[in-house]
């Protein structure tokens, strides 16, 4: 079965570094990548979308890579801020009423 | 941007209590909606998927009785856990994905119900 691993240890950095998360998967070929953000107690919210064909993609201070070689998407902010801070999740997506498989996330600390 | 809602925001009641969530989606038409239940530190375990006018297609293990599913309109749906008891004590979460959006499509997330179970 399609199997999602992000890193369950928290990510701790300084304001204004970049943070840098890894999604990794196994025994799927996902047509989409897709990365939320999800306070405590709160629903996840939408922050970026990448096709299979595409390698990278830009959203203002978010960066997401996608190698479908590797089976890995890296999710990077830059100028990190304390606001950032919350868990991400990766989702696997795909086509043809294919659902969405959700990763259990990574916890981001950005210190001041 | 697309808004789904949902409530109540937390809910605690008795053992043995039918408890209704809803999920609105505000400003798009949503012909699915899904139906997340939510462990600490764990990932989104999807329950069933609820499609406008049929009925909801539900995960392996998840139990229909249970866990009831009505999407009676293109911006609402609802889960009704029935006779709850302390074990359905968990964080619940819909969403929607916007009718006619071509290919992946991302999910718009109510903000979740806290379901307590005395």
């Amino acid at each position: 079965s399609q199997k999602i691993e992000q890193n369950s240890e928290a990510l701790n950095i300084q304001e204004g570094k970049t943070a840098t998360l890894t999604c990794n998967y196994t025994n799927y070929s996902p047509a989409y990548l897709q990365w939320y953000r999800q306070d405590p107690g709160r629903g996840p919210v939408f922050l970026l979308l990448i096709r299979e064909n595409e390698k990278e993609k830009r959203k203002e201070r978010l960066k997401v890579t996608f190698d479908t070689t590797l089976k890995q998407s890296l999710f990077h902010i830059t100028a990190s801020q304390p606001a950032d801070s919350a868990t991400y999740l990766c989702a696997l997506d795909g086509t043809g009423g294919f659902k969405t498989i959700f990763g259990a996330g990574t916890r981001l600390f950005v210190k001041a | 941007g697309a808004v789904v809602s949902q409530h109540p925001s937390r809910v605690i009641c008795k053992s043995g209590t039918s408890v209704k969530i809803e999920c609105r989606s505000l400003d798009f038409q949503a012909t699915t909606m899904f139906w997340y239940r939510q462990f600490p530190k764990q990932s989104l375990m999807l329950m069933a998927t609820s499609n406008e006018g049929s009925k909801a297609t539900y995960e392996q293990g998840v139990e229909k009785d249970k866990f009831l599913i009505n999407h009676a309109s293109l911006t609402l749906s609802t889960l009704t856990v029935t006779s709850a008891h302390p074990e359905d004590s968990s964080f619940y979460i819909c969403s929607a994905s916007e009718a006619g959006f071509p290919g992946g499509q991302p999910q718009h997330f109510g903000d979740g119900t806290r379901l307590s179970i005395l």
